[in-house]
């Protein structure tokens, strides 16, 4: 029973380069979300996702893209990496309703 | 006012006894609550749920809620030194289809 997979579990990029962060999960799962963590800090949502085709932003949403082609899959963009990404990252499932969310281990994300 | 409020600790306790952590929250049609538990270096694992007023056990954890009071609550029976992380209280509100995180309490069990 994988759960939430996030690829890569850690990245070293310098400042400029574009990465895409991936996120799959295999439990139907209606609900995506993108957070991030910075150390010592709780979560911040980045963008969120209610079904196929559908992506809202949450509240940290400047220097990224979202897009979710299908249920499984929800990839996060970084465009133009500037250290203040710095950060780890955590992608999110949950079924519906009052469902809780289910995390992936997350990706941890270096700026040079 | 932050929506979801927690005491960021480090919460104290010796093995064995009763860690006590709270979170209050500010939107009043809130129906869905959370506790998540975060070791260092890893990512929120769920421990309970509780969606209506009272007390919801589950092994050495209960949840409590008080709609009337926004006030949710986790008890830890019998603390363990693995027990020692971040504990994170997530509200679903009224609206919306996000859960709002507290900041999260550091509990530290000492041996």
């Amino acid at each position: 029973n994988a759960g939430v997979t996030q690829t890569p579990k850690f990245r070293i990029l310098k400042i400029g380069q574009s990465m895409t962060l991936q996120c799959t999960q295999d439990m139907n799962h209606n609900y995506m979300y993108w957070y991030r963590q910075d150390p010592g800090m709780g979560l911040k949502l980045i963008y969120y996702s209610v079904g196929a085709g559908i992506t809202d932003k949450g509240e940290v949403p400047n220097g990224y893209n979202v897009s979710r082609s299908t249920t499984e899959d929800f990839p996060l963009r970084l465009e133009l990496a500037a250290p203040s990404q710095t950060s780890v990252y955590f992608c999110a499932s949950r079924l519906q309703g009052d469902q809780p969310q289910h995390f992936g281990d997350g990706t941890r994300l270096s700026i040079l | 006012q932050k929506e979801v409020e927690q005491n960021s600790g480090p919460l104290s306790v010796p093995e064995g006894a009763i860690a006590s952590l709270n979170c209050t929250y500010s939107d009043r049609g809130s129906q869905s609550f959370f506790w998540y538990r975060q070791y260092s270096g890893k990512s929120p694992e769920l421990i309970m749920s509780i969606y209506s007023n009272g007390d919801k056990e589950d092994g050495r954890f209960t949840a409590q809620l008080n709609k009337a009071s926004q006030y949710v609550s986790l008890l830890i029976r019998d603390s363990q030194p693995s027990d020692s992380a971040t504990y994170l209280c997530a509200v679903k509100g009224s609206s919306g289809d996000k859960l709002t995180f507290g900041t999260g309490t550091r509990l530290a069990v000492r041996p």
